[in-house]
């Protein structure tokens, strides 16, 4: 059963600062990873996709690398903003979705 | 409407009440999934749907009942509830290939539901 890991749970830093989100999971015959941004209450937004051959997916401020053969991934967030607040989950798929518990960021002004 | 709707977005309920979630689809995807999301706890997948045919059930209690009348709806209904059944229920659609790959899944604003 794959099991996917997110480390910290927590992050406040200062506006300004680059954010740095840990990912692992057990099982690497995955199709794909992905990162999502979730708002209180709110649905997730699909923030980044690597496909399996990929090493890393870049978008604006947001790197995301894939490391598959030891099982792990990395969001950064650089020049973090007050708007970039919220709980970023990683999930894989092998056959289904695979989520974290997620890392709840706060970005103090 | 675009992307993914549910309805309603907030939802009260005792335990003897029956009651439906419904999920509505506009991107045209042929995938449609129920999830349920706990306080401080991994979504967990419940019940996935290809072409409107159930492929997956997480051991997922009878109390709940997943219809999906198309490839459009997706419906979640619900009866006898206990109190920690209470959550957030998300919709999300994507469309798979034949290889069993698939592009990302595009989530719902979720149903926020408390069981008295």
């Amino acid at each position: 059963k794959q099991e996917v890991t997110q480390i910290p749970a927590a992050l406040s830093v200062p506006e300004g600062e680059n954010l740095v989100l840990n990912c692992s999971f057990t099982d690497s015959a995955i199709y794909n990873l992905q990162w999502f941004r979730q708002d209180p209450g709110k649905g997730l937004t699909s923030l980044l996709l690597i496909q399996s051959s990929q090493r890393e997916q870049t978008s604006g401020r947001l790197n995301a690398s894939l490391d598959k053969s030891s099982g792990r991934s990395t969001l950064y967030i650089a020049a973090s903003q007050p708007g970039d607040s919220a709980t970023y989950l990683c999930a894989v798929y092998d056959y289904k979705l695979s989520f974290g518990a997620g890392t709840t960021v706060t970005v103090r002004a | 409407e675009t992307g993914v709707t549910q309805t309603p977005r907030h939802l009260v309920m005792g335990m003897t009440n029956k009651k439906s979630l419904k999920c509505e689809q506009h991107l045209g995807h042929n995938a449609m999934y129920w999830y349920k999301q706990s306080a401080k706890k991994p979504l967990e997948l419940m019940f996935v749907y290809n072409f409107k045919e159930q492929t997956e059930n997480n051991s997922v209690p009878s109390r709940f009942s997943p219809e999906c009348p198309n490839s459009s709806h997706l419906f979640l209904h619900l009866h006898t509830l206990q109190p920690e059944d209470s959550a957030l229920y998300l919709c999300a659609s994507s469309q798979t290939g034949t290889s069993g790959d698939e592009e990302t899944q595009y989530f719902g604003p979720g149903t926020r539901l408390l069981v008295l």
